[in-house]
Parts: structure tokens; C-alpha cells; sequence
């Protein structure tokens, strides 16, 4: 069965320093495969998704995230960190199988940024 | 016009009450989504329109009844619902191809009470 693992809850880390968030995935074909982020108490934004091809993919906010296919990793990652970055970071993985059309969810791994 | 507008941002509602949230999006989407979400937890499905049809409902109790009336709209109508389904209520598009990159408007914050 297709599934997401975001193996950190939860991660603290200080204004300026770089992050990476880790993502791992089930399945058995090419994956589609994305980051979401949300702020409390509003919608989900993309920042980046991988289909096919250059498999370091860059994303908005100065995100980026490396697809690698013998890991079945899609971690993401920034350099230096902003206060504003603190939100709930989603891994998710697309399904389309014929009617079968949804994304498959990590649970999550919250960010708190310290000034 | 990259937006999914969902109304109302929220929403308070008896345990007899009748109401319904809307969705509308202007992207071309043929794909349409119902999602609910609790606090820290990664949203839920509840319901796919695929070209105005529902295609998925992932065992949705029955007090909560989708409709798609057109290929911009979406409706998600609520009556004689729990004070545990008090959520974030995410609606969402994406195109047939491209993957499944779905598009999120900002949700509907309902409580029952």
C-alpha cells in the first residue's frame, strides 16, 4: 500500500540556520510527489513538487528538495531559516490510478523557528 | 487567477441546523476536492468530483452531502452533524493531468455546538 512517513514531529531551529525535513514514501510506480506548508488556521500552499525529470526541484520561499529514487527519499531543505518559516510542513504523494485520484499525506512535521 | 475561495471563513452551527459551505474556483480544473482537517493532523479526503462527478467518498457519513454543480463550484451541505466534526473544511482543485497538484483555498473553520 502507498504510503508517506515524515519520520520528525517536530523540529526547532534557530533563526539563520538551515533545515532539512525528511520525507519517505511507498510506492510501487514513478511517484508525483510534493510539499505543502501551512500557517495556522489557514489553507495549504504548495512549495515545490517533483513529477519526472532534474530531480533537485526548487520551490518558492527559497525551498528546495532532492528526489532520490534508491532512498525513496523527497526531503526538503533551506539554507537559512526565517522566523516566518515557522508553519506545519506536509509530504504528500499523488495517486492516479484510473477513478482513483488522491494524495496520500505524511502526518506532518511542525517547525518552530527560536529568534 | 491561481485561487480556490471557500465561504464562509467560518462557521457556527447547531447540532439541528442545516448549512452548507461553497467552494469556487476559475483555474479550469476538472478535479475538485472535500477535505476535512483537525489541528496538527494532515487533512482527511472526503469527497473527489472528477469531470462534475463523484468519483471517491471515502465513507462519508451521510450528514455531510457534496454536490458539484457546475465545473467551478462546489458545495459541501451539512445537516444534523456531531460536535466532533467541528474542523477545518479544506476545499481543493487540481487538472486531470499534472500529477494531482492541488490548489487549496483557505478553508472553512466550522464548530458545532
Amino acid at each position: 500500500a502507498q504510503s508517506v512517513t515524515q519520520p520528525d514531529i517536530h523540529i526547532t531551529v534557530s533563526e539563520g540556520a538551515s533545515l532539512e525535513l525528511r520525507c519517505n514514501y511507498s510506492y510501487g510506480a514513478t511517484p508525483y510527489l510534493f510539499w505543502y506548508v501551512q500557517s495556522p488556521g489557514q489553507g495549504l500552499q504548495l512549495l515545490l513538487k517533483y513529477f519526472s525529470g532534474d530531480t533537485l526541484v526548487q520551490g518558492i520561499k527559497g525551498f528546495e528538495a532532492e528526489f532520490k529514487r534508491s532512498q525513496s527519499s523527497f526531503n526538503l531543505r533551506k539554507p537559512s531559516v526565517h522566523w516566518s518559516d515557522a508553519a506545519e510542513y506536509f509530504c504528500a504523494v499523488g495517486l492516479n490510478a484510473g477513478n482513483n485520484r488522491k494524495l496520500i499525506w505524511g502526518l506532518g512535521t511542525s517547525l518552530a523557528v527560536n529568534p | 487567477d491561481t485561487e480556490v475561495t471557500q465561504t464562509p471563513k467560518h462557521l457556527v452551527m447547531g447540532m439541528t441546523n442545516k448549512k452548507s459551505l461553497k467552494c469556487e474556483q476559475h483555474m479550469g480544473h476538472r478535479a475538485m476536492y472535500w477535505y476535512k482537517q483537525k489541528a496538527k493532523k494532515p487533512p482527511e479526503l472526503m469527497f473527489v468530483y472528477s469531470y462534475e462527478k463523484l468519483s471517491i467518498n471515502e465513507s462519508v457519513p451521510s450528514r455531510f452531502s457534496p454536490e458539484c454543480p457546475n465545473s467551478s463550484l462546489l458545495n459541501l451541505h451539512l445537516h444534523a452533524l456531531q460536535p466532533e466534526d467541528s474542523a477545518l473544511y479544506l476545499c481543493a482543485s487540481s487538472p486531470m493531468d499534472r500529477g494531482l497538484q492541488a490548489f487549496f483555498g483557505q478553508g472553512t473553520r466550522l464548530t458545532v455546538v
